[in-house]
């Protein structure tokens, strides 16, 4: 069964850093591209990030662009979002989500969910 | 950039059929995937590729695509099926983008 379980989400002040994790199991993490999408309290669905499987090509939406980082280990099975200069308005829940690259690009399996909040 | 449009809300009886339509400018040319989400869940993949079932959802599930408007209907709405509905596609390969979202009530 394919598990993914984000951890490290919090409060935290604007200006601050936060680094989340997502661990994978049920599969081959090196087999897969992974992304991370959000979703603000109330709000839909925003992607803001993917790598490759060999983590060499990365990209970001122009919304986290400059301030987030994301990284994978496939030995340890995991995925990490480096969050820094945090905003109010990055207050979501992250969710870690793999990838599936056939015709076109596409999400197939999600975890749980961590969520950030942001605020003073 | 590029955007999708959904309604916000759909409304119908159970066991009536629903319809909730995504929009974009030449989407018939791309493909559009179906993502439900229940309250506090994580999204579940529903249609892939315009109008293929991954295993596992159920067959009153469909989608459609052509001219500039994409669609989801489920033939026999039931009370289980209330959800955040997310229709997605991809501009380029680095631009993926997510309708707002319809809530789907049945009652």
């Amino acid at each position: 069964e394919v598990q993914l379980v984000e951890s490290g989400g919090g409060l935290v002040q604007p200006g601050e850093s936060l680094r989340l994790s997502c661990v994978a199991s049920g599969f081959t993490l090196s087999s897969y591209t992974m992304t991370w999408v959000r979703q603000a309290p109330g709000k839909g669905l925003e992607w803001i990030s993917f790598i490759s499987r060999s983590g060499g090509t990365i990209n970001f939406a122009d919304s986290v662009r400059g301030r987030f980082a994301i990284s994978r280990n496939n030995a340890k099975n995991s995925l990490y979002l480096q969050m820094n200069s945090l905003r109010a308005d990055d207050t979501a829940v992250y969710y870690c989500v793999r990838g599936i690259e056939a015709a076109d690009y596409y999400f197939d399996y999600w975890g749980r969910g961590a969520l950030v909040t942001v605020s003073s | 950039s590029y955007e999708l449009t959904q309604p916000p809300s759909v409304s119908v009886s159970p066991g009536q059929a629903a319809r909730i339509t995504c929009s974009g400018d030449a989407l018939s040319e791309k493909y559009v995937y179906w993502y439900q989400q229940k309250s506090g869940q994580a999204p579940v993949l529903l249609i892939y590729e315009d109008d293929k079932r991954p295993s596992g959802i159920p067959e009153r599930f469909s989608g459609s695509n052509s001219g500039t408007m994409a669609a989801l209907t489920i033939s026999g709405a039931q009370v289980e099926d209330e959800a955040d509905y997310y229709c997605y596609s991809t501009d380029s390969n680095t631009n993926k983008v997510f309708g707002g979202g319809t809530k789907l009530t049945v009652l």
